[in-house]
Formats: C-alpha cells, sequence, structure tokens
C-alpha cells in the first residue's frame, strides 16, 4: 500500500474550517484515499473516504488532487469535540482490507 | 455509535492467564477485523474473518488466535498473556469487506496485565 505523510499536529479555531493535508506520492489507480479520527482513547470513527472524485458528507469533504498524489480534508466548522487525531490511510488490493494506521495528525481545536 | 459491540470494556488479569474478547459486528456486516493498540506501537491489524473464513493475517502472535462463528460474531483468544499484551484491542466491521466499503470500529476491550 502506498505510504501516507501527515504534518504531526494541527491547531484550529472553533467555528473555523480545519484543513488536513494528506501527501501519499506513490498511490496506485485501484487505491482509495480513508480518513479517520480517533478522540482519546475511543475506537477510530470512519470520517469519509474516496477513490478519485472529491466527496461531501455530513462530517466532511474530502479533497483530492487530479494526480491523487495528495489530499485534505475539510472539517467545514470544527468545535471542541473535533479535537481527536486523525488518520489518512491510502486502502489497496495487497492488503487484503486492513487499514495501515500511521501517526496521524493531532487535531486541537480551540475556543 | 458505530453498532459494533465488544465486550468486555475493561478487562484486568495476570500473567500467564487467558482471556476472550468478544465482538458483535453491525447488522449485515460479515466481516470481522482485529486491531491492537499499545503505547509504543500504535493501532496494528491483527487478523480479519469474513463469514467465518480466516481471511488475512496481520502480527498476530502465535499465542493469540481467533475465531468467527456462524452468526457471525467474532472471539479473540490470547494465551499465556505476557505485560506486554496490555492494550486497547479493537474490532471492526465491514459488508463483504471490499476496499470501497469503511470499516466501523467498536469502543474496544482495554486489557491490563498485572
Amino acid at each position: 500500500d502506498a505510504k501516507t505523510t501527515q504534518p504531526p499536529s494541527m491547531d484550529c479555531a472553533e467555528g473555523r474550517a480545519a484543513n488536513l493535508p494528506c501527501n501519499h506520492s506513490t498511490i496506485s489507480g485501484n487505491e482509495y484515499v480513508y480518513w479517520y479520527r480517533q478522540i482519546h482513547s475511543q475506537g477510530p470513527q470512519y470520517i469519509i473516504h474516496g477513490l478519485k472524485n472529491n466527496e461531501t458528507n455530513e462530517m466532511a469533504s474530502l479533497i483530492i488532487t487530479e494526480d491523487r498524489k495528495s489530499s485534505t480534508l475539510i472539517l467545514p466548522h470544527a468545535t471542541l469535540r473535533d479535537t481527536a487525531v486523525y488518520y489518512c490511510i491510502v486502502r489497496g488490493t495487497d492488503s487484503w482490507g486492513k487499514l495501515q494506521f500511521g501517526a496521524g495528525t493531532q487535531v486541537v481545536v480551540t475556543p | 455509535d458505530s453498532g459494533v459491540t465488544q465486550t468486555p470494556k475493561h478487562l484486568i488479569t495476570a500473567t500467564g492467564q487467558r482471556v476472550t474478547l468478544r465482538c458483535s459486528p453491525r447488522s449485515g456486516d460479515l466481516s470481522v477485523y482485529w486491531y491492537q493498540q499499545s503505547l509504543d506501537q500504535g493501532l496494528q491489524f491483527l487478523i480479519q474473518y469474513y463469514n467465518g473464513e480466516e481471511r488475512a493475517k496481520g502480527n498476530i502472535l502465535e499465542r493469540f488466535s481467533a475465531q468467527q462463528f456462524p452468526d457471525l460474531h467474532s472471539e479473540l483468544n490470547l494465551s499465556s498473556l505476557e505485560l506486554g499484551d496490555s492494550a486497547l484491542y479493537f474490532c471492526a466491521s465491514s459488508s463483504r469487506g471490499e476496499l470501497s466499503q469503511p470499516q466501523h470500529f467498536g469502543d474496544g476491550t482495554r486489557l491490563s496485565i498485572l
């Protein structure tokens, strides 16, 4: 699977949009980009995923560049409850369905 | 609420003992995954089952085993426990385990070895 690179930490002001970058320069054509987050020691929470097109759901938007080498997760209006570790994961056929979690980005939303 | 249920939430036991962790997947999900999260290793994939059959193995120790039953619930058995096995154990499920289908995680079992 392609490896991902994320900044170790980010701060965001409450009510503002949080833009979380992820680099996956070795991604293959059939590999999906997934985003999860983990609040404290709770189970990882699925946020969104995409293959080529931008995606939006009730939680966030996912913007994937045309060359698919990077993506951005957008939390449109960050709240204090969005403070968590955010994981960008590339998932391909050779992963046998598993998710390979890296260190992620620690996002802290401040009042 | 992800719909994935894990029991027990907490487990405290001693070295050398054996424990069983249980997972009930979301209704309709056929695929179950087990992950371990320790302080020094992060979230690591252990094993995957699909409709009762083992599909993939990760860094699962020989002392650990799992199975998925006909009702699709799964159990992770940990034996000859060592201090280093102290960790959070998460179960996740997905519909058919395909790449386009997200995995949904339970709240985990916190295992403490004394």
